[in-house]
């Protein structure tokens, strides 16, 4: 099974800056099939990134996600009200599917 | 649009069973990859079961030999058959479509296992 660290736990940041959240693979994840999740409190995950780098579709181009080994990596470029929230990886590689613990994302 | 609604969550004792529903409208569960997650409270996100386009599954070792994933095409509809439920399986269950990572979700059934 591959385990999935994200990093950090919870980040402080003020709207109009970047973040930059981070997703470490125990091991490869095959043709970097990794996606990146946004849950809002009360509400479903919503798809932001898949196969490492893609925006899904409606997704504003200020999130952009990166792959490197087995480290992962989706950055906002400058953060609206709207983004504060929990973000999620998730590799879908291989089985079983796993997901990383979250990050919190939360309004300095 | 593609849409996705569960239903059949409830209170449910130790050790029974409960069948959850997820409706789809917009696509055809018979073509797709489906799967079902589950969100303990306060908690992150566990995958739980998979139904692929050609019918065959998998499962967590959570809830392997427990837990049926099926699917009827004629109502476009999967559903999770869950057997000797434990207080550990308590969790908000999502039902989401594969296709580009799981790009479409449901809102979510609460399934509370508890005396």
């Amino acid at each position: 099974e591959i385990v999935l660290t994200q990093s950090p736990g919870t980040l402080s940041l003020s709207p109009g800056e970047r973040a930059t959240l981070s997703c470490r693979a125990s091991q490869t994840v095959r043709s970097n099939y990794l996606a990146w999740y946004q849950q809002k409190p009360g509400q479903a995950p919503r798809l932001l990134i898949y196969d490492a780098s893609n925006r899904a579709t409606g997704i504003p181009d200020r999130f952009s996600g990166s792959a490197s080994g087995t480290d992962f990596t989706v950055t906002i470029s400058r953060l609206e009200p709207e983004d504060f929230a929990v973000y999620y990886c998730q590799q879908y590689g291989s089985s079983p599917i796993t997901f990383g613990q979250g990050t919190r994302l939360e309004i300095k | 649009e593609v849409q996705l609604v569960e239903s059949g969550g409830g209170l449910i004792q130790p050790g029974g069973s409960l069948r959850l529903s997820c409706a789809a409208s917009g696509f055809a569960v018979r073509s797709n990859y489906m799967n079902w997650v589950r969100q303990a409270p306060g908690k992150g996100l566990e995958w739980v079961s998979v139904i692929y386009s050609g019918g065959s599954t998998d499962y967590a070792d959570s809830v392997k030999g427990r837990f049926t994933i099926s699917r009827d095409s004629s109502k476009n509809t999967v559903y999770l058959q869950m057997n000797s439920l434990r207080a550990e399986d308590t969790a908000i269950y999502y039902c989401a479509r594969y296709f580009d990572a799981f790009d479409a979700w449901g809102q979510g059934t609460m399934v509370t296992v508890s005396s």
